[in-house]
């Protein structure tokens, strides 16, 4: 089962927007990891914010959290075309053994 | 970040034949490795937890019998899809877990089955 709903499942840009993907999730967690995934790849750890932050930022990409409302945002600024992949949020379940994934964000950046 | 290495990265076999998919943890040990399935355009699907020396946690609805895992070292876990058929055609993703929260993952594997 996905720990997270994702929103957009789809996301079109221009180069240099910013994109903005969104993550809700049902249980309890100690912390929030984003992912990307390029087409057909494994994917790659972006960042982890834990329960007690409400932001963090790595580079162009800033993260939100809001436990209250078990939600999620991740942001990615001044876009690129290099931007182009799958984007999931992930948390530990299962009593903190199984990283479970959300339905994704599919992100298309156009030059 | 760590690197995992997943092995083959694309095969085809025949309907029927089974089929081996190794990840390997190349700089560090990892005693607990993770297999996920992806359908085209959907998230991941944990199959299982692989733990080395012991026998694999499989996830609800997945059979051990159909998807064979073994965790022979720290620094290996194989997937083995015996008796494969058309629908087990698809992506299988592995990872493993370096300290309390990272997992990295391999490359995936993509399987057609004919």
């Amino acid at each position: 089962s996905q720990q997270g709903e994702e929103d957009p499942q789809a996301l079109s840009i221009q180069e240099g927007e910013n994109a903005t993907m969104n993550c809700s999730y049902k249980t309890s967690i100690n912390n929030l990891q984003w992912y990307r995934q390029n087409s057909g790849r494994g994917l790659v750890h972006l960042i982890l914010i834990r329960s007690n932050e409400r932001e963090k930022h790595s580079g162009r990409l800033r993260v939100t959290l809001d436990t209250s409302k078990k939600s999620s945002s991740l942001l990615i600024t001044a876009s690129r075309a290099a931007d182009t992949a799958s984007y999931f949020c992930a948390s530990y379940t299962g009593g903190g053994n199984k990283l479970t994934f959300g339905t994704g964000t599919q992100l298309k950046v156009e030059l | 970040g760590a690197v995992v290495s997943q092995h083959p990265s694309w095969v085809i076999c025949k309907s029927g034949t089974s089929v081996k998919i190794e990840c390997r943890s190349l700089d560090f040990q990892a005693t607990t490795m993770f297999w996920y399935r992806q359908f085209p355009k959907q998230s991941l699907m944990l199959m299982a937890t692989s733990n080395e020396g012991s026998k694999a946690t499989y996830e609800q609805g997945v059979e051990k019998d159909k998807f064979l895992i073994n965790h022979a070292s720290l620094t290996l876990s194989t997937l083995t899809v015996t008796s494969a058929h058309p629908e087990d055609s698809s992506f299988y993703i592995c990872s493993a877990r370096q300290g309390a929260n990272i997992q990295y993952f391999g490359a995936g594997t993509r399987l057609s089955v004919l």
